[in-house]
């Protein structure tokens, strides 16, 4: 039943490693996010889709790859991992402007 | 640019007592402005909402916030808190770009409850 679900909730990984996170809402949203969460509990924005097609790419490194497979899923790969990476990442979906965005738990990256 | 200020990092307050959290915005239009709460270890839970109308609105677990364009706040409100009010609180505004949206957040308010 859960609406936006994130896999894996924890990620432990060394430097250098590549990973990815994968993201599902069963929401019929057409529109899915990817916010990164710093240790200071600050959000900022990293990408959007919209059925598939990317429409916000914010400043980030291009390690960082989102893949949408279709407009449920939203996957982030990011390659050879760096110690500032260590976040939670949270994924969102919304249907409108005004609806809000519904937010998966997150998932805890730590590099080691 | 559009920002969001909350210029409280961190409240406490005894439980039963009234509360109110601070969030002003810069943004040329009417905004759409959100606040959310994260409690430890979970995502970001939808608490109300504003983009026109009725400028006092009701969301869930008792809160409401007022819009006032006058002083561009939208403040976070609840009559007597709960211990299980404790949380991140995270207000937010809408970004308008190419037709599509994006929320932008203020960096947040912890809330300590005393029993």
């Amino acid at each position: 039943d859960t609406a936006v679900s994130q896999t894996p909730k924890y990620l432990v990984t060394q430097m250098g490693n590549d990973k990815s996170i994968k993201c599902e809402q069963n929401l019929g949203h057409d529109t899915m996010y990817w916010y990164k969460q710093d240790s200071k509990k600050f959000l900022k924005i990293m990408f959007s889709y919209n059925n598939k097609e990317l429409i916000i790419n914010e400043t980030v490194p291009n390690r960082f790859s989102p893949k949408s497979p279709d407009k449920a899923h939203l996957n982030l790969h990011i390659n050879s991992l760096e110690l500032g990476d260590s976040a939670v990442y949270f994924c969102a979906s919304s249907l409108t402007s005004e609806s809000g965005y519904t937010f998966g738990s997150g998932t805890r990256l730590t590099v080691v | 640019a559009q920002s969001v200020t909350q210029p409280d990092i961190h409240i406490t307050v005894s439980e039963g007592a009234s509360l109110e959290l601070r969030c002003n915005y810069s943004y040329g239009a009417t905004p759409y402005l959100f606040w959310y709460v994260q409690s430890p270890g979970q995502g970001l839970q939808l608490l109300l909402k504003y983009f026109s109308g009725d400028t006092l609105v009701q969301g869930i677990k008792g809160f409401e916030a007022e819009f006032k364009r006058s002083q561009s706040s939208f403040n976070l409100r609840k009559p007597s808190v709960h211990w299980s009010d404790a949380a991140e609180y995270f207000c937010a505004v809408a970004r308008f770009s190419g037709g599509y949206n994006k929320l932008i957040f203020g960096a947040g308010t912890r809330l300590a409850v005393h029993p």
